[in-house]
């Protein structure tokens, strides 16, 4: 069954570095998504994308954040300079096009960013 | 004010038991997703849902999009059901990508 990866499953980083988390959604979805949860919390939103470029970001998805879609199958969170509040759970999902735009998603198994 | 509140937060039961979560939103949706996450962090969609009734396996989920309100059942639970059981909704306005916005999960503990 096609499934959703994600790398790494776990990055340690000092403030201030940069991290690229990467992503392959199923091969056969177009829209694409980063969630993140801060331990304890809720899941939330940061962005989604579509057609190779940002659909809707949240508040949370500021300057320090981008994502690319490089080539055909990676999908990519890059967070230019870490604070100790990124740290978290970061999920990618993705969903197929359907006859509307509320498609089931894919969630990938996570990665857990820790910032020191 | 949390656009998704779930309910109860935290919920233990003997094994066999007949398990509900409720889900209640403040916003118009279009679906919602019950969703499942286990110790280790990830997470599974079991169902999405827009009107109705779906059954799979032992678990049930309904809705009713006009009372803003979705439940999630599990027949005879089991210890392996322990987990935190997550809705999350579609809301308006429908786009291409849509985003969705969470509740604050149920903790479930099954005990043997």
């Amino acid at each position: 069954e096609p499934e959703v990866t994600q790398t790494p499953s776990h990055q340690v980083t000092q403030m201030g570095q940069e991290v690229i988390l990467r992503c392959v959604p199923i091969s056969n979805h177009l829209y694409f998504y980063w969630y993140r949860q801060i331990l304890g919390q809720k899941v939330e939103f940061l962005v989604s994308f579509y057609n190779n470029e940002i659909s809707e970001k949240s508040e949370i998805f500021d300057d320090q954040f981008s994502v690319e879609r490089p080539d055909g199958s990676n999908f990519t969170l890059k967070i230019r300079s870490t604070k100790l509040e990124d740290s978290a759970m970061y999920f990618c999902a993705s969903s197929a096009p359907g006859t509307s735009g509320r498609d089931e998603q894919f969630f990938g198994p996570g990665t857990r960013l820790t910032v020191l | 004010k949390n656009e998704v509140e779930q309910s109860p937060q935290n919920l233990t039961a003997q094994e066999g038991e007949f398990i509900t979560i409720n889900c209640s939103y403040s916003v118009g949706i279009s679906a919602l997703h019950w969703l499942q996450q286990h110790p280790g962090g990830g997470i599974v969609s079991l169902f999405m849902l827009s009107s109705g009734k779906k059954k799979h396996g032992r678990l049930i989920a309904t809705i009713n999009i006009q009372e803003k309100h979705s439940s999630l059942h599990i027949t005879a639970s089991h210890p392996r059901d322990s987990a935190v059981y997550i809705c999350a909704a579609f809301p308006y306005p429908i786009q291409g990508a849509q985003k969705l916005v969470f509740g604050q999960g149920t903790r479930l503990t099954i005990n043997p």
